[in-house]
């Protein structure tokens, strides 16, 4: 079964702060995927890559930087944090062919302070 | 820019009993996929089905199926023998085919629970 782990369940951190959310995959997927969920809006793409060292913005990148040094690893970056900020993030992987359907983490529920 | 719109935020229903969420989506595009993606509470988020937009039949997966009216952009879920663990929030989600990239876009789900 393919594993999509994110490093925290739960992160509290405070206005201003630089905040990392860290994704690993184990079944070597090309594509990586961070989004965001809030209640009534469903989840909305942040930033995804295809490939190492490649990303492409999604429908809400402002405020929000990505890595992606290694295949298996998809790290979101919150350079400076504000209360808006506060939400449940979702990292999900899938193969680069098309239709593959998208693998998800358990998710991480950040309160920004 | 594609769509996709859950219309019903929250439903119920009996368990045992037979429940349909609905989804519409707008598109130009010939060639895509639907899904449908559960997300029981405090849980991650698994694939519950999906449709290829160029195949007539609609996809089945056990006590799940869908109702997939490609003219009328239409993609509803049906839960058949309801069951406790049926209790999720349940989202409708596009794929456009073609591409490699396997960019989803969401509805903003509806919440089901059911009822013992």
């Amino acid at each position: 079964d393919v594993k999509v782990t994110q490093s925290s369940r739960y992160l509290v951190k405070r206005t201003g702060e630089k905040v990392f959310l860290e994704c690993v995959q184990d079944m070597d997927h090309e594509n990586m995927f961070w989004y965001r969920q809030d209640p009534g809006l469903g989840l909305r793409l942040i930033y995804f890559s295809y490939d190492v060292k490649m990303k492409e913005k999604g429908d809400i990148p402002e405020g929000y930087s990505v890595s992606r040094e290694k295949k298996e690893r998809f790290s979101l970056i919150l350079e400076s944090a504000s209360t808006n900020q506060t939400s449940m993030y979702l990292c999900a992987s899938s193969r680069r062919a098309t239709n593959q359907p998208q693998h998800f983490g358990d998710g991480t529920r950040l309160s920004i302070l | 820019a594609q769509t996709v719109t859950q219309s019903q935020p929250e439903m119920s229903v009996q368990e045992a009993e037979t429940v349909t969420l609905s989804c519409t989506y707008d598109t130009s595009e010939n060639n895509y996929y639907l899904f449908w993606y559960k997300q029981p509470p405090s849980r991650q988020m698994i694939l519950v089905i999906r449709q290829e937009a160029y195949k007539q039949q609609n996809a089945t997966e056990n006590r799940f199926s869908v109702n997939f009216q490609k003219a009328a952009k239409s993609f509803s879920l049906k839960i058949s023998d309801s069951q406790l663990g049926d209790t999720a929030m349940y989202f409708c989600a596009f794929m456009k085919g073609g591409g490699a990239t396997n960019k989803l876009i969401f509805g903003t789900g509806t919440l089901l629970a059911v009822q013992p």
